[in-house]
């Protein structure tokens, strides 16, 4: 079973340019999480989809990133216009759906995109 | 006050070395994750522990739960083991939706050959 596939794994760009980070969560996860680890700091929540909807965007940091999931298959994370302080490590997490009664399933992580705004 | 406290923060070792990482939380979780962020800054996961024990090579994590306490530790350390290592709860139990993982900020690990 593939894993979660995040790319590109490194992206550098100048400050005000545009990027964007692709997340493809393991097919049949409904949920999918996007988290960012910023130099010397815990890695902060983002956003949660359940397939194309997203149902917790409360860790956006503001209104120059945005998150879509476009038939609930993969997601995309586009910074606009790039600040600075936007460089880190974005990775994203899928889970199955829970059903009550169902035991505990895990999640996957992806391995991250690099982000370096210069 | 962080709901989950790491710690050392950073830890240096000599080759060889046995290691241990200590993770606290705070709050009731559905399961402890170890992650493993190289210098790339790559996450990889390591383990998902719920209760007891787990070993991967020379990699072992054990969680206790009515301490609220899961310890990392790695055997005969080695320079490749150098990395950043993540403490991370699942709350879904706690929440339906949104942030369901609370993290540490990381231990800082360098193996020296």
């Amino acid at each position: 079973e593939a894993g979660v596939t995040q790319f590109p794994s490194h992206s550098v760009i100048e400050k005000g340019q545009t990027v964007t980070l692709r997340c493809d969560p393991i097919s049949g996860h409904d949920n999918l999480y996007w988290y960012r680890r910023v130099m010397g700091k815990e890695i902060k929540f983002l956003l949660h989809f359940v397939k194309e909807s997203k149902q917790d965007e409360s860790g956006m940091p503001n209104n120059r990133f945005l998150a879509e999931r476009t038939g609930g298959t993969y997601s995309t994370l586009k910074v606009q216009p790039a600040e600075l302080e936007d460089s880190g490590v974005y990775f994203c997490a899928s889970s199955a759906p829970r059903y009550p009664g169902q035991a505990d399933y895990g999640y996957t992580f992806g391995s991250g995109t690099r982000l370096t705004v210069v | 006050k962080n709901e989950v406290e790491q710690s050392p923060q950073n830890l240096t070792a000599q080759e060889g070395e046995f290691i241990t990482i200590n993770c606290s939380y705070s709050v009731g979780i559905s399961a402890l994750h170890w992650l493993q962020q190289h210098p790339g800054g790559g996450i990889v996961s390591l383990f998902m522990l719920s209760s007891g024990k787990k070993k991967h090579g020379r990699l072992i994590a054990t969680i206790n739960i009515q301490e609220k306490h899961s310890s990392l530790h790695i055997t005969a350390s080695h320079p490749r083991d150098s990395a950043v290592y993540i403490c991370a709860v699942d709350v879904r139990r706690l929440r339906r939706t949104g942030n369901q993982f609370y993290f540490g900020t990381g231990t800082s690990l360098t193996v020296i050959p």
